[in-house]
């Protein structure tokens, strides 16, 4: 089965610049969605198809992807970006949903 | 705005059967547009697709858990339901119900989720 592969813990200062990435194989031709997770609530959708921004998203939210491997950054980062980010991919051959086990964004 | 709302027990004992409902409102089911899913997550870890419905009652599930899971849908109450076998220890975990566009593949909008404990 497909796997999407995250670092479990990134840290950064305040003001700084957050990349997370999710490994996938061949995720290059699969559209990538970000999901920001805070303690005890509902993940929160922050970045669909590899790039775009769901309204209400701050621009400082951005994706992209390059080979097998996809990248959320979080530019600015401020205390209130502190969670856990998840990214999910749809995987066409069995329509079968996958998710990356997962990050967990410090702000120092 | 569609709205989930996940229900059900909150303590089931191991070996017997988890059941949750997730009552859509704002949306219908039979739109044919969504696929309504199932997603968990157990304490301290990440999440994880359990499966999803089609208004149609087609499933899909996720192949590690796919001979312990039913999930079936109830268009004339705007319900889907999940019916998770054999439960154990491993399948304490909060529940959420979302909805996922046939189009976009995002789950752009899911329930608060719902605590499920196995013990006895």
């Amino acid at each position: 089965s497909y796997v999407l592969t995250q670092p479990p813990s990134v840290s950064v200062a305040p003001g700084q610049t957050a990349r997370i990435t999710c490994g996938g194989n061949n995720i290059g031709s699969k559209s990538v969605h970000w999901y920001q997770q805070k303690p005890g609530q509902a993940p929160v959708l922050v970045v669909y198809d590899d790039s775009d921004r769901p309204s209400g998203i701050p621009e400082r939210f951005s994706g992209s992807k390059t080979g097998n491997t996809a990248t959320l950054t979080i530019s600015r980062v401020e205390a209130g970006d502190e969670a856990d980010y998840y990214c999910q991919v749809w995987d066409s051959s069995s329509d079968h949903v996958v998710f990356g086990g997962g990050t967990k964004l410090t702000v120092l | 705005q569609v709205q989930l709302q996940e229900s059900g027990p909150g303590l089931v004992k191991p070996s017997q059967t988890l059941s949750l409902t997730c009552t859509v409102s704002g949306g219908s089911i039979s739109s044919g547009d969504d696929y309504w899913s199932w997603i968990r997550q157990p304490p301290g870890k990440g999440l994880e697709w359990i499966g999803y419905i089609y208004y149609s009652g087609s499933t899909y599930y996720n192949p590690s858990l796919k001979s312990r899971v039913t999930i079936s849908v109830d268009t004339s109450k705007n319900q889907f339901s999940l019916k998770l076998s054999s439960v154990t220890a491993a399948d304490t975990a909060v529940y959420y119900c979302a909805r996922t566009s046939t189009v976009t593949t995002v789950f752009d909008y899911w329930g608060q989720g719902t605590l499920v404990t196995v013990s006895s």
